[in-house]
Parts: structure tokens; C-alpha cells; sequence
């Protein structure tokens, strides 16, 4: 089945910890992102990848890393978790290297820091 | 399951009635736009696209609308089922650059 894989779903942890999210998708798709989704602000695009080893800044990048050593992986890392980083987060992929076109979402990873 | 937001415009409809969902979008050189449907506890899913050469296209039960000039972007679902309640929300694509999102309106649907 044609799909993303994020892990963990849910994560609670405490400030300070580094963390790693995971990210695969199997659509040998070019374009790699994460996204955040907090109440009242929507998806706000964190980093993202049109290829094996390019990444970029998107809107929301402080307090982020993320590498695209393979094309099937995009890890989401945090290095030192802040409680303003609690929120929902997506991996999603595209086809189309740009990430212009329709994007394939995970089902999501619930992060609380405290 | 996970609440994707709390201070979403919402929309409550009865069973079998017509849904009209709106955006609108900032960006008049956008040429793609896409519907996306979140239901609870899951990620978004694509709904149906158009491209800014068309003002209308329909789908299964779906219909997108495209208004360029006071740019306005409508979905309307047909015969609105339980199954239908989720968040929706709009993307679109200003020309050469990369989607935007959207905040998303809350669907409900009363049996």
C-alpha cells in the first residue's frame, strides 16, 4: 500500500531531550516536508526536501534539524525540546519535486514536552 | 481521536442536506488549488484539485468552485453523510512557489 509512515504517533517528553520523529514514505515520491499543525494557525511547513541530501527552511524552522540521507526518509529531529514545540506534527511527500502538487500526508505524531 | 483545532470556523449540517465550504486566498498569481479533507486523529487527504484555467470540476458527491476574481474557492458536497464530519481546509499554489495551507473549517454532520 502506497503510503507515509511517521513514528512515533504519540510522544511525551520532557525539555531538553533530544528526539528524533521518523518519516518514511514508499511512493518514491521527490519532495519530503514536515509540517506542524497548532490550533487557529493551520499547517505551518517547518523543513523541507526536494531531493536526497537538499533541505530547506520553511516557515517555522527554529529549533529543527532534519537530514534526507535516503529518499524514502525525512527524520524530523528536535535537540532540545522547548514546551513551545507541543503540537501536532505531519510528514507528507510529493511526486513532483517542487512540492507544488497534491501532497500525501502521515498520519500524524501528537508531541507533548513539558 | 486527536482535535486538530479549536478555534476553527465550523459548519453544522443534518444528514443528507448540501455542504458549501469556503476559502479564500491571498495570492492572485495562484494557479493550483486542492481540498483536503482530516478527520479526526488522522492526517489530511486529498479531496479533489483544480487548476486555475477552470472554474468548476466535480468529483464522486464533490464539486470544487473557483471564483479568480475576488479570489474565492468553494467545495460542496452533496447529500452531506456521518462520515463526512472532518476538518477541511483549502491549499493552494502561487505560481512557481511552493502550496500553502489553509486554516480549515470544521464540518459536522447531525443525524
Amino acid at each position: 500500500e502506497a503510503q507515509v509512515t511517521q513514528n512515533p504517533r504519540y510522544l511525551i517528553t520532557v525539555t531538553g531531550k533530544k528526539l528524533t520523529v521518523t518519516c518514511s514514505q514508499n511512493m518514491n515520491h521527490e519532495y519530503m516536508s514536515w509540517y506542524r499543525q497548532d490550533p487557529g494557525l493551520g499547517l505551518r511547513q517547518i523543513y523541507y526536501s526536494m531531493n536526497v541530501e537538499v533541505t530547506d527552511k520553511g516557515d517555522v524552522p527554529e529549533g529543527y534539524k532534519v537530514s534526507r540521507k535516503e529518499k524514502r526518509n525525512f527524520p524530523l529531529i528536535l535537540e532540545s525540546p522547548s514546551p513551545n514545540q507541543t503540537s501536532l506534527y505531519f510528514c507528507a511527500s510529493s511526486p513532483d519535486g517542487t512540492g507544488s502538487d497534491e501532497q500525501y500526508f502521515g498520519p500524524g505524531t501528537r508531541l507533548t514536552v513539558t | 481521536g486527536e482535535s486538530v483545532g479549536l478555534h476553527l470556523p465550523t459548519l453544522s449540517v443534518q444528514e443528507g442536506d448540501n455542504s458549501i465550504i469556503n476559502c479564500a486566498y491571498s495570492n492572485s498569481a495562484s494557479d493550483y488549488f486542492i481540498w483536503y479533507k482530516q478527520e479526526s486523529g488522522k492526517g489530511p487527504q486529498f479531496i479533489i484539485d483544480i487548476r486555475s484555467n477552470m472554474d468548476k470540476r466535480q468529483g464522486q458527491r464533490v464539486t470544487v468552485l473557483l471564483n479568480k476574481t475576488v479570489k474565492h474557492l468553494s467545495l460542496q458536497i452533496a447529500a452531506t453523510q456521518p462520515g463526512d464530519s472532518a476538518v477541511y481546509f483549502c491549499a493552494f499554489r502561487p505560481s512557481g512557489s511552493r502550496l500553502t495551507f489553509g486554516e480549515g473549517t470544521q464540518l459536522t454532520v447531525n443525524p
